[in-house]
């Protein structure tokens, strides 16, 4: 079955570095998001992305944060100077394109952010 | 804003027994999904069930079930013959018809005990 891949699993990284999470979405869909949670909180709503523009994006994703589709495979998520606070899981999830399918999200495995 | 509560931080159930997870949620939207994602320990967000909400026949998916009240705002998971893989965190999502405004709950943790 096909599935969302994100790499690494782990990321370490020390605060202020930049970090460059990726994700290989389901190959047939076009709409790509990115969530994060926080050890022992939800899972949050970061951004998502379609026809190689945001088309939304919250609160918690600001300047330090941009998305790029770097080819026709790879889709991430950069983080411009790292905070303590930015430690998490990133979740990537893909979605196909058409009528109602467009609403169920397939997540990939996630990358365990630790900045210290 | 659309919102999803669980109010059950934690539960546990006896193998090959039943469980319910409540989910309420709250919207102004008469179209939209909810779905139900189960995160075991190794962390990946796994969909278990979805149901539309112009359906009003509840959604199953082998041993897992929904009670979908549209009018209560009610959404809650019946986990059927419990196994020990079912251990998990499980989190209510809502999402509107215009695939925007994807919400989790607080997420209910639920432990399968032998």
């Amino acid at each position: 079955e096909p599935e969302v891949t994100q790499t690494p699993s782990h990321q370490v990284t020390q605060m202020g570095q930049e970090v460059i999470l990726r994700c290989v979405p389901i190959s047939n869909h076009l709409y790509f998001y990115w969530y994060r949670q926080i050890l022992g909180q939800k899972v949050e709503f970061l951004v998502s992305f379609y026809n190689n523009e945001i088309s939304e994006k919250s609160e918690i994703f600001d300047d330090q944060f941009s998305v790029e589709r770097p080819d026709g495979s790879n889709f991430t998520l950069k983080i411009r100077s790292t905070k303590l606070e930015d430690s998490a899981m990133y979740f990537c999830a893909s979605s196909e394109a058409d009528g109602y399918v467009k609403n169920i999200q397939y997540f990939g495995a996630g990358t365990r952010l630790s900045v210290l | 804003a659309q919102t999803v509560t669980q109010s059950q931080p934690e539960m546990s159930v006896q193998e090959a027994e039943t469980v319910t997870l409540s989910c309420t949620y709250d919207t102004s939207e008469s179209n939209y999904y909810l779905f139900w994602y189960k995160q075991p320990p190794s962390r990946q967000m796994i969909l278990v069930i979805r149901q539309e909400a112009y359906k009003q026949q509840n959604a199953t998916e082998n041993r897992f079930s929904v009670n979908f009240q549209k009018a209560a705002k009610s959404f809650s998971l019946k986990i059927s013959d419990s196994q020990l893989g079912d251990t998990a965190m499980y989190f209510c999502a809502f999402i509107d018809n215009y695939g925007q405004n994807f919400v989790f709950g607080p997420g209910t943790r639920l432990s399968v005990l032998p």
